[in-house]
Protein backbone atom coordinates (compact mmCIF):
# COMPACT_ATOMS: atom_id res chain seq x y z
CA UNK A 1 0.00 0.00 0.00
CA UNK A 2 1.40 3.66 -1.27
CA UNK A 3 2.21 5.74 2.09
CA UNK A 4 3.07 9.11 1.78
CA UNK A 5 5.35 10.93 4.26
CA UNK A 6 6.35 14.59 4.47
CA UNK A 7 8.54 15.64 7.52
CA UNK A 8 8.78 17.81 9.23
CA UNK A 9 5.30 18.66 10.36
CA UNK A 10 6.53 22.32 10.92
CA UNK A 11 9.27 24.86 9.62
CA UNK A 12 9.64 28.46 10.94
CA UNK A 13 12.77 30.25 8.92
CA UNK A 14 14.02 33.82 8.82
CA UNK A 15 12.71 35.22 5.41
CA UNK A 16 15.32 35.78 2.83
CA UNK A 17 16.45 31.72 3.16
CA UNK A 18 16.19 29.00 0.69
CA UNK A 19 14.62 25.88 1.92
CA UNK A 20 13.63 22.48 1.26
CA UNK A 21 10.62 20.46 2.26
CA UNK A 22 10.53 16.98 1.53
CA UNK A 23 8.34 14.26 0.43
CA UNK A 24 8.76 10.67 0.91
CA UNK A 25 6.89 7.70 -0.62
CA UNK A 26 7.14 3.85 -0.48
CA UNK A 27 6.00 2.68 -3.57
CA UNK A 28 7.98 4.05 -7.01
CA UNK A 29 5.20 2.39 -9.22
CA UNK A 30 3.58 6.03 -9.44
CA UNK A 31 2.71 8.19 -12.49
CA UNK A 32 3.33 11.53 -11.15
CA UNK A 33 3.77 13.51 -8.17
CA UNK A 34 2.09 16.93 -7.56
CA UNK A 35 2.76 19.82 -5.22
CA UNK A 36 0.13 21.94 -3.43
CA UNK A 37 -0.08 25.08 -1.65
CA UNK A 38 -2.80 25.42 0.93
CA UNK A 39 -3.97 28.82 2.56
CA UNK A 40 -6.57 28.83 5.17
CA UNK A 41 -9.77 29.64 3.57
CA UNK A 42 -8.37 29.10 0.09
CA UNK A 43 -8.12 25.44 -0.80
CA UNK A 44 -5.25 24.01 -2.43
CA UNK A 45 -3.91 25.21 -5.26
CA UNK A 46 -1.45 23.26 -7.19
CA UNK A 47 2.39 24.63 -7.19
CA UNK A 48 3.89 21.65 -9.59
CA UNK A 49 3.14 18.78 -11.11
CA UNK A 50 6.25 16.13 -12.27
CA UNK A 51 5.28 13.19 -14.32
CA UNK A 52 7.44 9.92 -13.38
CA UNK A 53 9.97 10.35 -16.36
CA UNK A 54 11.06 13.69 -15.28
CA UNK A 55 13.15 14.80 -12.95
CA UNK A 56 12.37 18.63 -11.69
CA UNK A 57 9.98 21.15 -12.07
CA UNK A 58 10.40 24.59 -12.13
CA UNK A 59 7.91 27.75 -11.62
CA UNK A 60 9.49 31.13 -10.61
CA UNK A 61 11.38 30.61 -7.09
CA UNK A 62 10.08 26.82 -6.56
CA UNK A 63 11.68 23.83 -8.00
CA UNK A 64 10.30 20.49 -7.39
CA UNK A 65 12.51 17.26 -7.93
CA UNK A 66 11.62 13.61 -8.27
CA UNK A 67 13.89 10.84 -7.70
CA UNK A 68 11.33 7.39 -8.23
CA UNK A 69 14.36 5.09 -7.19
CA UNK A 70 14.66 6.54 -3.87
CA UNK A 71 11.08 7.04 -3.36
CA UNK A 72 11.58 11.09 -2.91
CA UNK A 73 10.68 14.56 -4.05
CA UNK A 74 12.01 17.77 -2.48
CA UNK A 75 10.49 21.54 -3.12
CA UNK A 76 13.36 24.16 -3.18
CA UNK A 77 11.72 27.54 -2.14
CA UNK A 78 14.54 30.25 -3.17
CA UNK A 79 14.71 33.87 -1.43
CA UNK A 80 11.50 32.94 0.91
CA UNK A 81 9.27 35.45 1.58
CA UNK A 82 6.29 35.81 4.54
CA UNK A 83 3.43 35.31 1.73
CA UNK A 84 5.34 31.86 1.27
CA UNK A 85 3.66 31.18 4.38
CA UNK A 86 1.37 27.98 3.95
CA UNK A 87 0.65 24.94 4.43
CA UNK A 88 2.67 23.11 1.81
CA UNK A 89 1.41 19.17 0.48
CA UNK A 90 2.40 16.73 -1.83
CA UNK A 91 0.25 13.83 -3.18
CA UNK A 92 1.39 11.15 -5.76
CA UNK A 93 -0.98 9.23 -8.69
CA UNK A 94 -1.16 5.94 -8.89
CA UNK A 95 0.76 4.61 -11.66
CA UNK A 96 -2.57 2.20 -12.08
CA UNK A 97 -5.23 4.79 -11.47
CA UNK A 98 -6.25 7.47 -14.09
CA UNK A 99 -7.81 9.45 -10.53
CA UNK A 100 -6.53 8.34 -7.36
CA UNK A 101 -4.16 10.31 -5.27
CA UNK A 102 -1.77 9.37 -2.52
CA UNK A 103 -1.71 12.45 -0.02
CA UNK A 104 0.76 13.29 2.46
CA UNK A 105 0.15 15.48 6.15
CA UNK A 106 2.15 18.55 4.83
CA UNK A 107 4.57 20.36 6.20
CA UNK A 108 3.23 23.97 7.88
CA UNK A 109 5.62 26.46 7.11
CA UNK A 110 6.10 29.91 8.47
CA UNK A 111 8.58 32.87 7.11
CA UNK A 112 9.04 35.05 9.84
CA UNK A 113 9.88 38.81 8.83
CA UNK B 1 -15.27 34.62 -9.98
CA UNK B 2 -13.90 31.03 -8.45
CA UNK B 3 -14.01 27.70 -10.84
CA UNK B 4 -15.23 25.59 -7.85
CA UNK B 5 -17.15 26.58 -5.11
CA UNK B 6 -18.01 25.29 -2.41
CA UNK B 7 -21.18 26.52 0.13
CA UNK B 8 -21.51 26.84 2.97
CA UNK B 9 -17.81 27.38 3.47
CA UNK B 10 -18.71 26.73 7.28
CA UNK B 11 -21.07 24.63 8.84
CA UNK B 12 -21.85 23.55 13.17
CA UNK B 13 -24.56 21.21 13.58
CA UNK B 14 -25.44 19.19 15.98
CA UNK B 15 -25.28 15.10 16.51
CA UNK B 16 -27.60 13.31 14.60
CA UNK B 17 -28.80 15.55 11.86
CA UNK B 18 -29.11 15.78 8.16
CA UNK B 19 -26.40 17.78 6.16
CA UNK B 20 -25.46 18.49 3.31
CA UNK B 21 -22.75 19.94 1.76
CA UNK B 22 -22.57 21.45 -2.18
CA UNK B 23 -19.98 21.89 -5.00
CA UNK B 24 -19.90 23.48 -8.30
CA UNK B 25 -18.14 24.27 -11.00
CA UNK B 26 -17.60 26.27 -13.82
CA UNK B 27 -15.00 24.50 -15.25
CA UNK B 28 -16.81 22.43 -17.80
CA UNK B 29 -15.07 19.32 -16.43
CA UNK B 30 -16.95 15.91 -16.41
CA UNK B 31 -14.83 14.41 -12.83
CA UNK B 32 -15.58 15.41 -9.42
CA UNK B 33 -14.43 14.29 -5.95
CA UNK B 34 -15.21 14.97 -2.50
CA UNK B 35 -12.58 14.91 -0.09
CA UNK B 36 -11.98 15.06 3.69
CA UNK B 37 -9.31 16.29 5.65
CA UNK B 38 -8.24 16.22 9.02
CA UNK B 39 -6.02 17.32 10.46
CA UNK B 40 -2.57 16.08 10.92
CA UNK B 41 -3.74 13.71 8.11
CA UNK B 42 -3.44 13.84 4.74
CA UNK B 43 -6.55 14.48 2.13
CA UNK B 44 -8.76 11.31 2.05
CA UNK B 45 -11.10 10.03 -1.02
CA UNK B 46 -14.77 9.80 0.18
CA UNK B 47 -16.99 9.74 -3.25
CA UNK B 48 -16.21 10.29 -6.69
CA UNK B 49 -18.10 10.44 -10.56
CA UNK B 50 -16.76 10.48 -13.95
CA UNK B 51 -20.28 12.06 -15.27
CA UNK B 52 -23.59 11.93 -14.59
CA UNK B 53 -24.73 8.57 -14.20
CA UNK B 54 -21.05 7.08 -12.60
CA UNK B 55 -20.79 7.21 -8.59
CA UNK B 56 -18.26 5.67 -6.90
CA UNK B 57 -17.18 5.07 -3.69
CA UNK B 58 -13.85 6.13 -2.32
CA UNK B 59 -11.99 5.15 0.51
CA UNK B 60 -14.42 6.27 3.44
CA UNK B 61 -17.68 6.23 2.22
CA UNK B 62 -19.16 4.87 5.26
CA UNK B 63 -21.49 7.69 6.70
CA UNK B 64 -22.10 9.58 3.52
CA UNK B 65 -23.90 9.93 0.52
CA UNK B 66 -23.29 11.49 -2.55
CA UNK B 67 -26.15 13.26 -5.72
CA UNK B 68 -24.24 14.68 -8.93
CA UNK B 69 -27.25 16.59 -10.11
CA UNK B 70 -25.94 18.50 -13.36
CA UNK B 71 -22.35 17.83 -14.90
CA UNK B 72 -21.38 21.08 -12.66
CA UNK B 73 -22.98 20.18 -9.32
CA UNK B 74 -22.57 17.26 -6.95
CA UNK B 75 -23.27 17.25 -3.35
CA UNK B 76 -22.33 15.00 -0.24
CA UNK B 77 -24.72 14.00 1.97
CA UNK B 78 -23.93 13.28 6.08
CA UNK B 79 -27.21 11.41 6.78
CA UNK B 80 -26.99 11.62 10.56
CA UNK B 81 -24.01 13.35 11.47
CA UNK B 82 -21.50 12.11 14.24
CA UNK B 83 -19.18 14.37 16.31
CA UNK B 84 -15.53 11.80 14.50
CA UNK B 85 -17.20 13.75 10.89
CA UNK B 86 -15.88 16.83 11.89
CA UNK B 87 -13.34 17.83 9.32
CA UNK B 88 -12.73 19.93 6.77
CA UNK B 89 -13.84 18.71 3.14
CA UNK B 90 -12.60 19.83 -0.10
CA UNK B 91 -14.39 19.26 -3.58
CA UNK B 92 -12.21 18.59 -7.01
CA UNK B 93 -12.76 18.59 -10.51
CA UNK B 94 -10.85 17.12 -13.28
CA UNK B 95 -11.14 17.01 -17.30
CA UNK B 96 -10.91 13.39 -18.21
CA UNK B 97 -10.45 15.08 -22.08
CA UNK B 98 -6.99 16.29 -20.18
CA UNK B 99 -5.29 12.92 -21.13
CA UNK B 100 -3.30 11.29 -18.74
CA UNK B 101 -2.48 14.11 -17.16
CA UNK B 102 -5.87 14.19 -14.92
CA UNK B 103 -5.02 17.34 -13.07
CA UNK B 104 -7.22 17.68 -10.04
CA UNK B 105 -8.75 21.60 -9.11
CA UNK B 106 -10.22 22.39 -5.75
CA UNK B 107 -12.69 24.01 -4.45
CA UNK B 108 -12.28 26.33 -0.89
CA UNK B 109 -13.60 23.76 1.57
CA UNK B 110 -16.03 24.02 3.86
CA UNK B 111 -15.04 23.64 7.50
CA UNK B 112 -17.50 21.11 9.11
CA UNK B 113 -17.89 21.28 12.84
CA UNK B 114 -20.69 17.92 14.63
CA UNK B 115 -21.41 18.68 18.12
Amino acid sequence: KQEVTQIPAALSVPEGENLVLNCSFTDSAIYNLQWFRQDPGKGLTSLLLIQSSQREQTSGRLNASLDKSSGRSTLYIAASQPGDSATYLCAVRLVDSNYQLIWGAGTKLIIKP
Amino acid sequence: DADVTQTPRNRITKTGKRIMLECSQTKGHDRMYWYRQDPGLGLQLIYYSFDVKDINKGEISDGYSVSRQAQAKFSLSLESAIPNQTALYFCATSDSKSGSLNEQFFGPGTRLTVL
